[in-house]
C-alpha cells in the first residue's frame, strides 16, 4: 500500500506566475484535501474534493483552484503568484470520515 | 466558526519525563480528533484518530483523550526520547468534514 505523494518537493517561482502541485492519493482513498501552512504556523484549509466534486473550500481567492481525476489523484493550481503564497503545500486522502487522513511530505514553493 | 488552540506553544523537558500536551475546541460538533506529528520542514505524520464517540486511543507510549461536551484533547507521552522532539498538532473534523488546526506544540526533549 502506497502512502501519499506529492511532487516536486520544492519550486521557486516568480511572482505573477502560475504553479501547478500534484498529488497522488493513497490506495482506495477518494477523498483528497489541500492544506496551505506557513512557516511556524498550523495548516490552513485550501479545499477538498471527493469523487471529482469540490465538496469544501476555505478563505483563499478563485486565483487558487483544483481538479481531482478519475484516479483519485488530484492538482492544486495557484495563479498569479503573491510572495504570501511562499508555504509549505499539504496535501492529504482519506477513504471516509471515520479513517482520517493520511498525509503527503509536501511541497516547498518560494516566490521571489 | 470552529476554533482549534494548543497549549502550550512549546515546551522543553528532560529525556524520560512523562509529559501532556493539551488541544481545545470551541465548537463541540466534530466527527473526530486527530493528532500528528511534524518534523521540521517535512510532511505531517498521523499519531492517533479519536472518534467522536471514543474517549481515547492508545498507540505505544502515546495515549489520546478526548472529552467533546468540554471541547477538549489531551496527548500524553510516556518516559520521552530525543527522538520525541518534533511539533505536534492536533485537528478535528468539523461538521463541513473541514480539518481545522491548532498552531502545534514545539517540543524538545533533552538528552
Amino acid at each position: 500500500e502506497t502512502g501519499v505523494t506529492q511532487s516536486p518537493t520544492h519550486l521557486i517561482k516568480t511572482r505573477g506566475q502560475q504553479v501547478t502541485l500534484r498529488c497522488s492519493s493513497q490506495s482506495g482513498h477518494n477523498t483528497v484535501s489541500w492544506y496551505q501552512q506557513a512557516l511556524g504556523q498550523g495548516p490552513q484549509f485550501i479545499f477538498q474534493y471527493y469523487r471529482e466534486e469540490e465538496n469544501g473550500r476555505g478563505n483563499f481567492p478563485p486565483r487558487f483552484s483544483g481538479l481531482q481525476f478519475p484516479n483519485y489523484s488530484s492538482e492544486l493550481n495557484v495563479n498569479a503568484l503573491e510572495l504570501d503564497d511562499s508555504a509549505l503545500y499539504l496535501c492529504a486522502s482519506s477513504s471516509g470520515q471515520n479513517y482520517g487522513y493520511t498525509f503527503g511530505s509536501g511541497t516547498r514553493l518560494t516566490v521571489v | 466558526k470552529q476554533e482549534v488552540t494548543q497549549i502550550p506553544a512549546a515546551l522543553s523537558v528532560p529525556e524520560g519525563e512523562n509529559l501532556v500536551l493539551n488541544c481545545s475546541f470551541t465548537d463541540s460538533a466534530i466527527y473526530n480528533l486527530q493528532w500528528f506529528r511534524q518534523d521540521p520542514g517535512k510532511g505531517l505524520t498521523s499519531l492517533l484518530l479519536i472518534q467522536s464517540s471514543q474517549r481515547e486511543q492508545t498507540s505505544g507510549r502515546l495515549n489520546a483523550s478526548l472529552d467533546k461536551s468540554s471541547g477538549r484533547s489531551t496527548l500524553y507521552i510516556a518516559a520521552s526520547q530525543p527522538g520525541d522532539s518534533a511539533t505536534y498538532l492536533c485537528a478535528v473534523l468539523d461538521s463541513n468534514y473541514q480539518l481545522i488546526w491548532g498552531a502545534g506544540t514545539k517540543l524538545i526533549i533533552k538528552p
